[in-house]
């Protein structure tokens, strides 16, 4: 069964704290997507990467960071957590980036990070 | 700028009748829709999609229907089971960036017995 596995599904951080949370996907998929879900805004892009080493901004990268050392692995940075980053965060992967290509993610089960 | 908006925060029907689910987009590159659906304290799920060359596509009881000149697409599921209770985004894929996906802000699905 393919997996996206997120490393915690409930964290609690203090303001200030730097705070990483980990993605893992069995797939060998090329992309990789970090997510945060909040109530009446939906899905917002943080960050994505197309292959190791490499990192794109999405919508809302302010306050976030990202590391891809290797495939299989995304991992999302929150440099200095702040109240406002309270939310649940939705990791996802999906293959290729082909023209008509019918495809879609395969997501996580989500971290819910409070921040205090 | 919400490039994908589905209006409705909420729904409810009743089991066995059909649910309509909207949404509505502002670019006209996106070549590709999904819906997915989210259960709570889950990651969401890849429900059904929808080439922008075609106008219907069906799998069983989910069916999604594209209006490009309207710029709408809903999904529609007949009959409306309870388990079906859940979050439902509607998302896009524009074709020259890659995998990335844009979401709505979800319509969140209530079926009753």
């Amino acid at each position: 069964d393919v997996k996206v596995t997120q490393s915690s599904r409930y964290l609690v951080k203090r303001t200030g704290e730097k705070v990483f949370l980990e993605c893992v996907q069995d797939m060998d998929h090329e992309n990789m997507f970090w997510y945060r879900q909040d109530p009446g805004l939906g899905l917002r892009l943080i960050y994505f990467s197309y292959d190791v080493k490499m990192k794109e901004k999405g919508d809302i990268p302010e306050g976030y960071s990202v590391s891809r050392e290797k495939k299989e692995r995304f991992s999302l940075i929150l440099e200095s957590a702040s109240t406002n980053q309270t939310s649940m965060y939705l990791c996802a992967s999906s293959a290729g980036t082909g023209l008509g290509a019918n495809y879609g993610y395969t997501f996580g089960s989500g971290t819910r990070l409070t921040v205090v | 700028d919400q490039q994908v908006k589905q209006n409705s925060p909420s729904l409810s029907v009743q089991e066995g009748r059909i649910s309509i689910l909207n949404c509505d987009y502002t670019n006209s590159m996106f070549d590709y829709f999904l819906w997915y659906k989210k259960y709570p304290a889950e990651g969401p799920t890849f429900l059904i999609s929808i080439s922008s060359i075609k106008d219907k596509n069906e799998d069983g009881r989910f069916t999604v229907f594209l209006n490009k000149s309207a710029k709408h697409l809903s999904l529609h599921i007949v009959p409306s089971q309870p388990g079906d209770s859940a979050v439902y985004f509607c998302a896009a894929r524009r074709y020259n960036q890659g995998g990335k996906l844009i979401f709505g802000q979800g319509t969140e699905l209530s079926v009753k017995p």
